[in-house]
């Protein structure tokens, strides 16, 4: 198994411009989340999903947008990039609930210049 | 003040020292977790507890939920556990928030 997967690893993107964080998992979990991790900062929750076609906000969701289409999917859209979303974003998947163990992508570090 | 706190920030120990990471949180969770995150930045995790006390190889996490106070603990310390190790406890109530500490960061010389 490959576990989480992120891409890209590094992206530079200009104010203004969009893109889409993409995060697969193929460990069949039903729980997925986005962290992001700013230096010198806990992690901080964007969104979760409980399931496919189920998603809801986390502490920080202002500029993202998610969807869920399948099990294994959970893409992590900027719509219009600030530099405040400078920062390492982590995908993260469980089996059930946040009492469960949380399996980690390797993060995808984002510029916004 | 944030809910959840760690000590120390920063860490240096000997191989060889035994080493204890404290977590403290002002909220109430129904779980705590302990992670790790490696100098390339990714991230592990070591732990999930609710009660009690944990084992795994040479490290040990202990929570004790009246005081609001979890432990991570390392026996032998060795250079390649050099690392961020991350508290994390999930918000009573159902909520599928976890809210981070700051990160530990421990430096191992041999």
């Amino acid at each position: 198994n490959a576990g989480v997967t992120q891409t890209p690893k590094f992206r530079i993107l200009k104010i203004g411009q969009s893109m889409t964080l993409q995060c697969t998992q193929d460990m069949n979990h039903n729980y997925m989340y986005w962290y992001r991790q700013d230096p010198g900062m806990g992690l901080k929750l964007i969104y979760y999903s409980v399931g496919a076609g189920i998603t809801d906000k986390g502490e920080v969701p202002n500029g993202y947008n998610v969807s869920r289409s399948t099990t294994e999917d959970f893409p992590l859209r900027l719509e219009l990039a600030a530099p405040s979303q400078t920062s390492v974003y982590f995908c993260a998947s469980s089996q059930m609930t946040g009492d469960e163990t949380q399996y980690f992508g390797p993060g995808t570090r984002l510029l916004v210049l | 003040k944030n809910e959840v706190e760690q000590s120390p920030q920063n860490l240096t120990a000997q191989e060889g020292e035994f080493i204890t990471i404290n977590c403290s949180y002002s909220v109430g969770i129904s779980a705590l977790h302990w992670l790790q995150q490696h100098p390339g930045g990714g991230i592990v995790s070591l732990f999930m507890l609710s009660s009690g006390k944990k084992k795994h190889g040479r490290l040990i996490a202990t929570i004790n939920i009246q005081e609001k106070h979890s432990s991570l603990h390392i026996t032998a310390s060795h250079p390649r556990d050099s690392a961020v190790y991350i508290c994390a406890g999930r918000l009573e109530g159902g909520s599928e928030k976890l809210v981070f500490g700051k990160g530990t960061k421990l430096t191992v010389n041999p």
